[in-house]
């Protein structure tokens, strides 16, 4: 069946430093990849999405890369603060429909 | 505020013994969905709803039902609760296709 593998699954960091969390999708009608933050004792949260369209999108210090060919779709953190420090979650759209798989998580720590 | 309401947030319940866990939208979204999280599997879907009486299956659907008779409502129904149904749930809208979830509190339910 579908799926998504997600890297690292713990990152830790120095404050000021980019941090680096990759993944690999397995359907080929996927065109639509949102990555959730997750902080402890709460429910995900949206920070940045892609389409299929568009190889790059960037918000302040949060950037997301898709590569179609390869399927891989890759979220980057610079200047990494502590508040940073939680549980990231990618996903990808299956069959181009609502239906949705998430990777497993990577669980970030920035030290200050 | 816009958000996703769910209830309760912490559930614990004997096998067998039948439960809903409530789900209420107040921004207008089109589409509904349920998740269950557990360590190192990251989310799951269970169910999700495109409109008012349209649902369909997830990944783990088994064990559960869901309906949709309005819009802002979407509750999950555990007829026969199992030990193996012991997890976080959280319950998710976005106003379109492929659009971003944002996601309720979650309930965490645990089945003796």
């Amino acid at each position: 069946g579908e799926n998504v593998e997600q890297h690292p699954s713990t990152l830790s960091v120095q404050e000021g430093d980019s941090a680096v969390i990759k993944c690999t999708y397995s359907d080929s009608a996927s065109n639509y990849f949102p990555w959730y933050k997750q902080e402890l004792g709460k429910g995900p949260q949206l920070i940045i999405d892609i389409r299929s369209n568009v190889g790059e999108k960037k918000d302040q210090r949060i950037a997301v890369t898709l590569n179609k060919t390869a399927k891989h779709f890759s979220l980057h953190i610079t200047e990494t603060q502590p508040e940073d420090s939680a549980v990231y979650f990618c996903a990808a759209s299956i069959g181009g429909g609502f239906k949705t798989i998430f990777g497993a998580g990577t669980r970030l720590f920035v030290k200050a | 505020e816009a958000q996703v309401t769910q209830n309760p947030r912490y559930l614990i319940t004997v096998t067998g013994k039948k439960l809903t866990v409530t789900c209420s939208q107040n921004m207008n979204h089109e589409y509904m969905s349920w998740y269950r999280q557990d360590p190192g599997l990251g989310l799951r879907q269970i169910y999700y709803s495109m409109n008012v009486e349209v649902t369909d299956k997830g990944d783990v659907p088994e064990g559960y039902k869901v309906s949709r008779k309005e819009k802002r409502n979407f509750p999950l129904i555990l007829e026969s609760p199992s030990p193996n149904q012991t997890s976080l749930y959280f319950c998710a809208s976005s106003p379109r296709l492929q659009g971003g979830y944002t996601f309720g509190s979650g309930t965490r339910l645990t089945v003796v």
